[in-house]
């Protein structure tokens, strides 16, 4: 139980342009939803937090504009990353938590790479 | 604000000796959970084993156990019968209303 998938699990994209990745649910329904991001030999840093119908809460840092998240059902949120740049690069993981303060469920990660 | 910190970038074993992971971390929450997690290289985030902030008792996983001091706010996770199987990135966590919070990690070389 508690399986979190991730879509895609690597993309290329050309500078400019926009990518969306899916993180979903697949065997219970997840009232939070959060995303990270990992660059290269370091650690999670966490990017915003997000509930089913409410609008994604942004850590320190992290452009609203550029990483648009959308949690439009329990099973299912996306991180769209608008005109992607080359420092957009890394490997975007979601996690899901059926209550906000228990056990968070990780996703495979999507590796993004912008030329 | 929490903040956990893994003083030890990397570690090496021999096969199915025991090792030690050390993870201290600050907050300021009296409800909170404490985790490590695996990373292989796959990079799939592994739950190994974690640890309620109320209960005094260490978890233990087969052979995973922690030793939680509270009031020291240290939390190490001890492996016992290294197996090749066991080397990748350990992340030490803690949990608490703002979400997780991540140590820098700690690289775990098993030598055969």
């Amino acid at each position: 139980g508690a399986v979190v998938s991730q879509h895609p699990s690597w993309v290329i994209c050309k500078s400019g342009t926009s990518v969306k990745i899916e993180c979903r649910s697949l065997d219970f329904q997840a009232t939070t939803m959060f995303w990270y991001r990992q660059f290269p030999k370091q650690s999670l840093m966490l990017m915003a937090t997000s509930n089913e119908g409410s609008k994604a809460t942004y850590e320190q840092g992290v452009e609203k504009d550029k990483f648009l998240i959308n949690h439009a059902s329990l099973t299912l949120s996306t991180l769209t990353v608008t005109s992607a740049h080359p420092e957009d690069s890394s490997f975007y993981i979601c996690s899901a938590s059926v209550q906000r303060v228990r056990e968070q469920y990780f996703g495979p990660g999507t590796r993004l790479t912008v030329t | 604000a929490q903040t956990v910190t893994q003083s030890q970038p990397e570690m090496s074993v021999q096969e199915a000796e025991t090792v030690t992971l050390s993870c201290t971390y600050d907050t300021s929450e009296s409800d909170y959970y404490l985790f490590w997690y695996k990373q292989p290289p796959s990079r799939q985030m592994i739950l190994v084993i974690r640890q309620e902030a109320y209960k005094q008792q260490n978890a233990t996983e087969n052979r995973f156990s922690v030793n939680f001091q509270k009031a020291a706010k240290s939390f190490s996770l001890k492996i016992s019968d290294s197996q090749l199987g066991d080397a990748a990135m350990y992340f030490c966590a803690s949990q608490s209303a703002d979400g997780l919070t991540f140590g820098k990690g700690t690289h775990l070389i098993i030598q055969p």
